[in-house]
């Protein structure tokens, strides 16, 4: 089946300073998977941060960037200058790119971001 | 107003108790979804519903059943709840089962003791 993993537990950033948080995925399909990052903001659900359905592309939203690499088969998520309002739970997840119901996504355990001032 | 329901945010129930989670959404979506989520762990997908009466098993479905009757509601049922219930469920919803950009509730805390 598939799985992603990414960077286990809390990250702790200062303000203005850079961010990576890293994602690798593996899937059983023979077609590249759609990749995408979500983000938990305190007392909201989950919401879609960025997606990169082409391999080779990059995805950017609010700041943060991820770049699709199908040979090192990751999606980091990455940020030049933190802010306070980026702390946060982030997800990396996938979905199969196989027609049909591309929406069973696969998550990762989420990766705690919290920006100190 | 884009929004994901869920009802309630919190429950305590007893083991072999029945347990419904509602879960609501008010832009017409086709495609909706049951996940939970463990400490340590991703969120796994329990049940996914296609539309009305359409509904699917995900990854994980045993000790579960869910029921949509009208689109903007879907529901997750545990009868006799198992104290490995225990966890964050959440629902969430798409366009269509071919739209990646899901929306979710803010979740449901179940404790089965």
């Amino acid at each position: 089946g598939d799985s992603v993993t990414q960077t286990e537990g809390q990250v702790t950033v200062s303000e203005s300073k850079s961010l990576i948080i890293n994602c690798t995925y593996s899937t059983t399909s023979i077609a590249y998977p759609n990749l995408f990052w979500y983000v938990r903001y305190p007392g909201e659900g989950l919401q879609l941060l960025l997606k990169v359905i082409t391999a080779g592309q990059k995805g950017s939203s609010r700041g943060f960037e991820a770049t699709y690499n199908k040979e090192t088969t990751s999606f980091h998520l990455q940020k030049a200058s933190v802010q306070e309002s980026d702390s946060a739970v982030y997800y990396c997840a996938l979905a199969p790119n196989s027609g049909g119901s591309n929406a069973k996504l696969t998550f990762g355990k989420g990766t705690k971001l919290s920006v100190k001032s | 107003d884009m929004k994901v329901t869920q009802m309630p945010r919190y429950l305590i129930k007893r083991m072999g108790e029945n347990v419904l989670l509602e879960c609501g959404q008010d832009m017409s979506h086709e495609t909706m979804y049951w996940y939970r989520q463990d400490p340590g762990l991703g969120l796994q997908l329990i049940y996914i519903s296609y539309d009305v009466d359409s509904n699917s098993e995900g990854d994980i479905p045993k000790g579960y059943r869910v029921s949509r009757k009208k689109r903007e509601h879907f529901s997750l049922i545990l009868d006799s709840a198992k104290t490995n219930q225990t966890s964050v469920y959440f629902c969430a919803s798409s366009l269509s089962s071919s739209n990646e950009r899901l929306f979710f509730g803010h979740g449901t805390k179940l404790s089965v003791l």
